[in-house]
């Protein structure tokens, strides 16, 4: 079944605690993003990739990290978070970016304490 | 600075009733506009408008890109309780970023 997966689906950490929330898609798609969700602020998108070993900054990047290492794969790295990172996240991906539409992930539900 | 806005940001109807859900966007290099309904959790896809499609029709659902205006609209008649939802638009505009509006949360009585 063709589909983006993320894990953890719920998350409950503390304030510094370095965590890492996985995405994973089996279409072999070029593109893949990061997004969160907050009430009233819609959804934003956080970083992107185009291809492998690339990526770029998207809205709200501050205190994340990704990386791109293969094509499947594009883990969204909170190195300390903090609580104004509590947010519900989504991954996303698409073959290719102009005219490709995107396939989100079940979401990751995060809370910083 | 780019931006997409949806109006209204909330709407509840009774079933039956025909909804209209306004997008609008000032993007940089437009390329694609697209309509997603997010019911529990992951936003799932409804239509892509391009400059060489602007209307696009699924059953009770229907949308029209206004490029003069710069504006979509998102048709759903006779609804039904299953379209509660909050229904996203979003624009592929410069640097290949794709803007999302806030939503329209759609709320459909019995």
């Amino acid at each position: 079944e063709a589909q983006v997966t993320q894990n953890p689906r719920y998350l409950i950490t503390v304030t510094g605690k370095k965590l890492t929330v996985t995405c994973s898609q089996n279409m072999n798609h070029e593109y893949m993003s990061w997004y969160r969700q907050d009430p009233g602020l819609g959804l934003r998108q956080i970083y992107y990739s185009m291809n492998v070993e690339v990526t770029d900054k998207g809205d709200v990047p501050e205190g994340y990290k990704v990386s791109r290492k293969e094509k499947r794969n594009f883990p969204l790295i909170l190195e300390s978070p903090s609580p104004n990172q509590t947010s519900l996240y989504f991954c996303a991906s698409s073959f290719n970016l102009y005219g490709g539409k995107l396939f989100f992930g079940s979401g990751t539900q995060l809370s910083v304490l | 600075e780019d931006k997409v806005v949806q109006s209204p940001l909330s709407l509840v109807v009774h079933e039956g009733d025909t909804v209209t859900l306004n997008c609008s966007y000032e993007v940089t290099n437009f390329r694609s506009l697209l309509w997603y309904k997010q019911e529990k959790k992951a936003p799932t896809f409804l239509f892509m408008l391009t400059s060489s499609g602007i209307e696009k029709k699924s059953g009770r659902l229907s949308s029209i890109l206004d490029k003069k205006e710069l504006s979509s609209i998102l048709n759903i008649t006779a609804t039904q309780t299953g379209d509660s939802a909050i229904y996203l638009c979003a624009v592929e505009g410069r640097d290949d970023k794709i803007i999302f509006g806030k939503g329209t949360r759609l709320h459909i009585l019995p």
